[in-house]
């Protein structure tokens, strides 16, 4: 099961910072954050993780939580093309190196 | 940037027959997996491959699933006998042993059993 609590939607304006948030209460000290989206039925696609310190990619930034235990995700210029569920997953570790799990994710609506 | 390719896109099929869904993962990467998404729900982890044996599997991974690498390019799976509840969307993803260990998702094939 996921290890993670998202809300299930959320409404962004165009041009605005979309803000989704993350609860990982159980997230053990060596399990990384991971957020991937889904476009439509597209494959999933990265987007960043992180461990312990905020990161920040061409795509978006990733601020966690000094505890660890909640995180959120933050588009800072949304776009219509950013309408897509996003996925919080904590990755555990497995035989096969490394599970990622997906829950419900969040259902992101861009409006303009 | 690389890609993961499945074919086919979309492939339709009696209940009870054999299907193979077909993956060419990213060239320098090790770790392969499957996924499925029954439409309308979550995106399911089904199996991870490595050095040529299933690492994991879940429930929904039966002895009717099966996978395979037969050349150095190419991941499949194999459902022996379809059952109607096997319609879904299958991801195949693939991922190296660097750059933050983030899989790479296929754009999938969609399985419609009738």
């Amino acid at each position: 099961d996921a290890k993670t609590t998202q809300p299930p939607s959320m409404d962004c304006a165009e041009g605005r910072a979309a803000n989704l948030p993350c609860n990982h209460s159980t997230i053990s000290g060596n399990e990384y954050v991971y957020w991937y989206r889904q476009i439509h039925s597209q494959g999933p696609q990265y987007i960043i993780h992180g461990l312990k310190n905020n990161e920040t990619n061409e795509m978006a930034s990733l601020i966690i939580t000094e505890d660890r235990k909640s995180s959120t995700l933050i588009l800072p210029h949304a776009t219509l093309r950013d309408t897509a569920v996003y996925y919080c997953i904590v990755r555990v570790a497995s035989p096969g190196g490394f599970k990622t799990i997906f829950g419900a994710g969040t259902r992101l609506f861009v409006k303009a | 940037e690389p890609e993961v390719t499945q074919t086919p896109s979309h492939q339709v099929t009696q209940m009870g027959q054999e299907v193979i869904l077909r993956c060419v993962p990213i060239s320098n990467h090790l770790y392969f997996y499957w996924y499925r998404q029954i439409l309308g729900q979550k995106v399911e982890f089904l199996v991870s491959f490595y050095n040529n044996e299933i690492s994991e599997k879940s429930e929904i991974f039966d002895d009717q699933f099966s996978v395979e690498r037969p050349d150095g390019s190419n991941f499949t799976l194999k459902i022996r006998s379809t059952k109607l509840e096997d319609s879904a969307m299958y991801f195949c993803a693939s991922r190296g042993t660097g750059g933050g260990e983030k899989l790479f998702f296929g754009s999938g094939t969609q399985l419609s059993v009738l």
